[in-house]
């Protein structure tokens, strides 16, 4: 499964909001009716942290700013307000089968 | 949950390597335990993963034949290990905690937390 993430970075001002989308080239649907699809975002020099689960679950600890949804096989990461700590690399990867795969990223930078 | 992984190498073409991830916070025997390789520029790829208290193993295509993945419950530690190593495997290599779900008999698995990396850079 390749999945496809657009842009390949994006600098935005703080308290705008940023979007990221991440294409699937198969159907992520599982019979269970979950999407498998995980957001992770890596800040500079650090490893990279979970932050959404099955498409739009965020993990506890993740502001309510950061938000996933889906639209058939594309998959969108969206922060509502960004803030200078969400600096970093932010990718996707799914987890309906194995080999998991991954996004090729989206840098996002402070304008 | 804390994943302490060894330091980075720096190894000649050829060389073997042994790298090590050790596991605390939590039950490390029965959690799946992965390895994930990062080149800059590229997108993330996965090496495979460890049942620890089984030995249950999982690997990636790309890397099936070339790596070896093992566990040590006695120590709480995961290896990812090299007999020959290339150019080509030239990156960061993290290991990450799996969490497991299930749905209607079928098993998934997503990383939820991972080490800081351990750097391999193989040149001649």
């Amino acid at each position: 499964i390749v999945l496809t993430q657009t842009p390949l970075s994006l600098a935005v001002n703080p308290g705008q909001p940023a979007s990221i989308t991440c294409k699937s080239s198969r159907n992520l649907r599982h019979d269970n009716g979950k999407n498998l699809l995980c957001w992770y975002l890596q800040r500079p020099g650090q490893p990279p942290q979970l932050l959404i689960e099955e498409t739009s679950v965020r993990v506890s600890g993740v502001p309510e700013r950061f938000s996933g949804r889906v639209s058939g096989t594309d998959f969108t990461l969206q922060i509502s307000r960004v803030e200078a700590d969400d600096v970093g690399l932010y990718f996707c990867m799914q987890n309906i089968e194995i080999p998991l795969t991954f996004g090729g990223g989206t840098k996002l930078e402070i304008k | 949950v804390h994943l302490e992984q060894s330091g980075g190498e720096v190894k000649k073409p050829g060389d073997s390597l042994k790298i090590a991830c050790t596991g605390s916070g939590y039950d490390f025997a029965h959690y799946w335990i992965g390895w994930v390789r990062q080149v800059p520029g590229e997108a993330m790829q996965w090496v495979g993963f460890i049942f620890p208290s089984d030995s249950d193993i999982r690997y990636s295509p790309s890397f099936e034949g070339h790596v070896t993945i093992s566990a040590d419950t006695s120590v709480s530690a995961a290896y990812l290990q090299w007999r020959s190593l290339r150019a080509s495997d030239n990156g960061i290599y993290f290991c990450a905690r799996v969490k497991t779900t299930f749905g209607l008999g079928a098993r998934f698995w997503h990383f939820d937390f991972w080490g800081r990396g351990t750097l391999i850079s193989v040149s001649s």
